[in-house]
């Protein structure tokens, strides 16, 4: 079974605080990804990864960074957390079948509240 | 453009078939998915749907694609109070590296008992 965790299920951080969220996998997929989910907006890709050290940006990438130093590993930054980062922040990862066809498993996600 | 569109609510009793419709906009799109996300819970895969298919059955799922009129629906057989969740569709659009998953806004699926 694939396995992607998150390293926390709930964060409360205040306006300006630098966060950190973590995500691991452990089926040595290739592409990794960040997503946050609001009430009514569905899931937003915010960055994601096809290999160590590689990077894209996403759809809502500002104010966001990521840093993907090992294979297994995607971290989500925070620089100055504001309130309108207030979300649900979701991590998946997937590779990509030679038929095409793609399956991103996701994380149990993270629930972030900043103050 | 990318935009995947789903209806907010769906109320049915226990037992009943739920329908849950979803549309998409871009027909380039290679797979479409269904997921599943409980309360608190991350998204689970449900099934997914080639693009070149009408229909795929897994137990108490059918997946019924018109790829002409770009409408996926799911039809959850003898629904039970289990199945209350939220239901995501998402088109895989291809390119590069990875494909780009475009989801829709969820729909709640709420069941009576």
């Amino acid at each position: 079974d694939v396995k992607v965790t998150q390293s926390s299920r709930y964060l409360v951080k205040r306006t300006g605080e630098k966060v950190f969220l973590e995500c691991v996998q452990d089926m040595d997929h290739e592409n990794m990804f960040w997503y946050r989910q609001d009430p009514g907006l569905g899931l937003r890709l915010i960055y994601f990864s096809y290999d160590v050290k590689m990077k894209e940006k996403g759809d809502i990438p500002e104010g966001y960074s990521v840093s993907r130093e090992k294979k297994e590993r995607f971290s989500l930054i925070l620089e100055s957390a504001s309130t309108n980062q207030t979300s649900m922040y979701l991590c998946a990862s997937s590779f990509l079948s030679r038929g095409g066809q793609e399956t991103q498993y996701f994380g149990p996600g993270t629930r972030l509240l900043v103050l | 453009g990318e935009d995947v569109e789903q209806s907010l609510f769906l109320s049915v009793r226990e037992g009943d078939s739920s329908v849950i419709n979803c549309t998409y906009t871009d027909s380039s799109s290679t797979y479409l998915y269904w997921y599943k996300q409980e309360p608190g819970a991350g998204l689970q895969l449900l099934t997914y749907i080639f693009s070149n298919m009408d229909m795929k059955q897994d137990q108490r799922l059918t997946v019924l694609l018109n790829k002409k009129d770009k409408h996926l629906s799911l039809r959850i057989a003898d629904t039970q109070t289990g199945d209350s969740a939220i239901y995501f569709c998402a088109e895989a659009l291809a390119g590069g590296a990875t494909n780009k998953l475009i989801f829709g806004t969820g729909t709640l699926l709420a069941v009576q008992p």
